[in-house]
């Protein structure tokens, strides 16, 4: 079953615009992360946000949570054509110990 | 590169078959996870096994199976294919199995049953 749940399922922006993806989920979690596929490629990790974090910043990466709402936002910076990508939250909040719960993900498209 | 590594890339079988999947882990990590990824079902953890153990278990098929080595690295196996079963299965692996551990994921395998 799925966990969290992205919005929008497709975004197309400009390069140098910024792109904000937002992730809710069901259940209290220890944390949440934020994944990065490329076509039909491997999941990269992008950044990892515990459950007593708001904020965590990484290069041109921002991520919030707000345990409150169980919710969660990814907001990249200045965008590149090469952040082209599938981006998933994740988070641990389910009953088979570590492996993470996926939702089916923000597809982003910058065009340069 | 994640230093995790899935053979074959590629895997095109028929209905009814058994197939094996590979998968290394990156040198030290002991845990190591499998998730199927298909078009309508996303991504789903099928199975991790920490230091040859299995730790957990997700919405894995009993025709499917896994197992964890010594030397730690993994296969899953697929057996009484069906078409369903087409889809990128990953694996990944972490240090230890704690909930802040990063997973790094490997390449994937593409499995079509035809």
């Amino acid at each position: 079953s799925q966990q969290g749940e992205e919005d929008p399922q497709a975004l197309s922006i400009q390069e140098g615009e910024n792109a904000t993806m937002n992730c809710s989920y069901k259940t209290s979690i220890n944390n949440l992360q934020w994944y990065r596929q490329n076509s039909g490629r491997g999941l990269v990790h992008l950044i990892l946000i515990r459950s007593n974090e708001r904020e965590k910043h990484s290069g041109r990466l921002r991520v919030t949570l707000d345990t409150s709402k169980k919710s969660s936002s990814l907001l990249i910076t200045a965008s590149r054509a090469a952040d082209t990508a599938s981006y998933f939250c994740a988070t641990d909040a389910n009953q088979a110990g570590t492996a993470l719960i996926f939702g089916k993900g923000t597809t982003l498209s910058v065009s340069s | 590169d994640s230093g995790v590594t899935q053979t074959p890339k590629h895997l095109i079988t028929a209905t009814g078959q058994r197939v094996t999947l590979r998968c290394s882990p990156r040198s030290g990590d002991l845990s190591v996870y499998w998730y199927q990824q298909s078009l309508d079902q996303g991504l789903q953890f099928l199975i991790q096994y920490y230091n040859g153990e299995e730790r957990a278990k997700g919405n894995i098929l009993e025709r499917f199976s896994a197992q964890q080595f010594p030397d730690l690295h993994s296969e899953l196996n697929l057996s009484s294919l069906e078409l369903g079963d087409s889809a990128l299965y990953f694996c990944a692996s972490s240090v230890v199995a704690t909930s802040t551990d990063t997973q790094y994921f490997g390449p994937g395998t593409r499995l079509t049953v035809l």
